[in-house]
Formats: structure tokens, sequence, C-alpha cells
């Protein structure tokens, strides 16, 4: 099970910091993944980070103002979010993966971040 | 980047008809191919991987083919429970999503 939180609304140019934490399976073993949906959009994946976090991937529309972290030992995953504008409303999910190219098999319920003033 | 395109965007069809979506790739992507269902209010869910390996608990309805560039995701007989949007995704290259097909029934 994976359940996202730190959601809200928040002010352009803001910050905000999403955790995502993991329990009933190995963390330590999963790649792990956010994936945002904009309102009526299609998914977007945003960042990815390996089992041992020496391997992170960005999309180029986050590169530089988002960064993803995880912590074994709390099974959680993180995404710290900077220079927040409106594009960057939406559903953001959290999910796992086995390995680095490979669907993604479990996501979360979601939380939600709307960048507006 | 790769980018995916699904067709129709939208489909309506009939209780018990055999659903077909197509999904193309701007560029090979082998089998790095994968379909989810993502139903009104809720989290996308993995069906097919891989192609045409179903997700565990999926209902055999579900079946996906193709190879490089091209592949569909068949409903073999529409349920009710079927209503939903389906997103193609590729993991050749980092992931990218289609836009999604969205499917009623008629």
């Amino acid at each position: 099970q994976l359940v996202e939180s730190g959601g809200t609304l928040v002010q352009p140019g803001g910050s905000l910091r999403l955790s995502c934490g993991g329990s009933g399976f190995t963390f330590r073993n999963h790649w792990m993944t956010w994936v945002r949906q904009a309102p009526g959009k299609g998914p977007e994946w945003v960042a990815t980070v390996g089992q041992d976090v020496s391997e992170k991937h960005y999309a180029d529309s986050v590169k530089g103002r988002f960064t993803v972290s995880r912590d074994n030992a709390k099974n959680s995953l993180n995404l710290q979010m900077n220079s927040l504008t409106p594009e960057d409303t939406a559903v953001y999910y959290c999910a796992r993966h086995p390995r680095g190219s490979s669907a993604f098999e479990i996501w979360g319920q979601g939380t939600r971040v709307t960048v507006s003033s | 980047d790769i980018r995916m395109t699904q067709s129709p965007s939208t489909l309506s069809a009939s209780v018990g008809d055999r659903v077909t979506i197509t999904c193309r790739a701007s560029q090979t992507i082998e089998r790095y191919l994968a379909w989810y269902q993502q139903k009104r209010g809720k989290a996308p869910e993995l069906l097919i991987f891989d192609v045409s390996s179903l997700e565990s608990g999926v209902p055999s309805r579900f079946s996906g083919s193709g190879s490089e560039t091209e592949f569909t995701l068949t409903i073999s007989r529409l349920q009710p429970d079927d209503i939903a949007t389906y997103y193609c995704q590729q993991y050749h290259t980092f992931w990218t999503f289609g836009q999604g097909t969205k499917v009623e029934i008629k």
C-alpha cells in the first residue's frame, strides 16, 4: 500500500514537500516514482528514484525545481517542490515498480496540489 | 522524447462488444509498453505490462498485442465495470503516457 500526504493550496513561487509512505512490501527493493495528473489531463511522469538513491531521473518540466528522495529505513518517498507555478497544479501520485524499465504496478490514492494566488 | 498517441479519444460501445484501442509510439519502444485503467476519481491501475502480460487479478477479457511502435488493447466483451479511461505508457526511455481513451457504454 502507498499513501501520499502533503498536498495543499500554495501560492505561485512557493514550495511544498510531498511524502509517500509504503507498507506491506519490502520498500527498499523497489524503484519509486512520482506521477502527476492535472485536471482533465492524462498522467505525467515527474520524478523517479532507484532502490539505493544513486539513480534519479526528472521530467524536463520539473528539472531544477523538484527533488526526489527516499528513506528506506522509514519506508518513505519524498518530493520537494520549489518555485511552483499554476502549471504544477495536479493530483500527485506515488507509484512503485520493480526496476527502472518497468510499468508502475502499485499506485497511491494521490494528494492534491493547487498552485494559485 | 518518446510521444505516445492513442486513438480514438472517446469510444462508445454496447455491453458485450469487442473494443480495440490503438497506441502508437513516436519511435520504437520494443516491448516496453503498459496499459492502465483509470476509473473516475481513482488512481490508474495497471492492466497489462510488457505489451501482453496480464497483471494479476485482471480479467481475461483484456488483452494486449503489438510491437515496435504500434500496439493495441482489446476488451473481448465489454462489461459495465469497464467504463473508464485507458492509458498506454512506454517505459523504454523514461516514462510517457498516451493522452487517454475514454470508454463509454452506448
